[in-house]
């Protein structure tokens, strides 16, 4: 089965700076791939969505790339502020089904 | 307003007492399923539905089922509710292959 893999349970950031994520995936590579925000004890909310056929992907302070070669997704957020403290979670589409990471829990400094 | 709505919100039941949570979205989406979410293990899948009387097990379907009568309606059911049952449970509606819309969660424990 497809093996979904996020970095590092936590990050922690200060204020300002850019956080990147890593989404990695095993097996043969999806037809495309999504980026959602959970807060805690919410349901995850849609950030991005990139193709398999596109490199990148930007949304105002939001940056997405995906490298089927390496198998792998890293979403960037840019100036990053305390109110982009959250879990984002990676979730490629096969065969219209989408599979969850467990997660990357951000925390953004003042 | 586009949404899922999940009812209840929080639950807190018995080992073996039959239990149903709902689950309505408005945005006329082909596409439902069920997640369970417990730290660490991010959300799993339990059943999906890709329409109206069409469902399939997910990742991890035993101790539940579903039906979907409607188009608009996906609920999940605990036939015989145990313990490592207490979780975070999702909904959630998209069209085929589409962005995933969640309901608010119900957060079940089973004693």
């Amino acid at each position: 089965s497809q093996k979904i893999e996020q970095n590092s349970e936590a990050l922690n950031i200060q204020e300002g700076k850019t956080a990147t994520l890593t989404c990695n995936y095993t097996n043969y590579s999806p037809a495309y791939l999504q980026w959602y925000r959970q807060d805690p004890g919410r349901g995850p909310v849609f950030l991005l969505l990139i193709r398999e056929n596109e490199k990148e992907k930007r949304k105002e302070r939001l940056k997405v790339t995906f490298d089927t070669t390496l198998k792998q997704s890293l979403f960037h957020i840019t100036a990053s502020q305390p109110a982009d403290s959250a879990t984002y979670l990676c979730a490629p589409a096969y065969d219209y089904k989408l599979s969850f990471g467990a997660g990357t829990t951000v925390t953004v400094r003042a | 307003e586009a949404q899922v709505t999940q009812n209840p919100r929080y639950l807190i039941t018995v080992t073996g007492k039959k239990l149903t949570v709902t689950c309505s979205q408005n945005m006329n989406h082909e596409y439902m399923s069920w997640y369970r979410q417990d730290p660490g293990l991010g959300l799993r899948q339990i059943y999906y539905s890709m329409n109206v009387e069409v469902t399939d097990k997910g990742d991890v379907p035993e101790g539940y089922k579903v039906s979907r009568k409607e188009k608009r309606n996906f609920p999940l059911i605990l036939e015989s509710p145990s313990p490592n049952q207490t979780s975070l449970y999702f909904c959630a509606s998209s069209t085929g292959g589409g962005v995933a819309f969640f309901g608010q969660g119900t957060r079940l424990t089973v004693v």
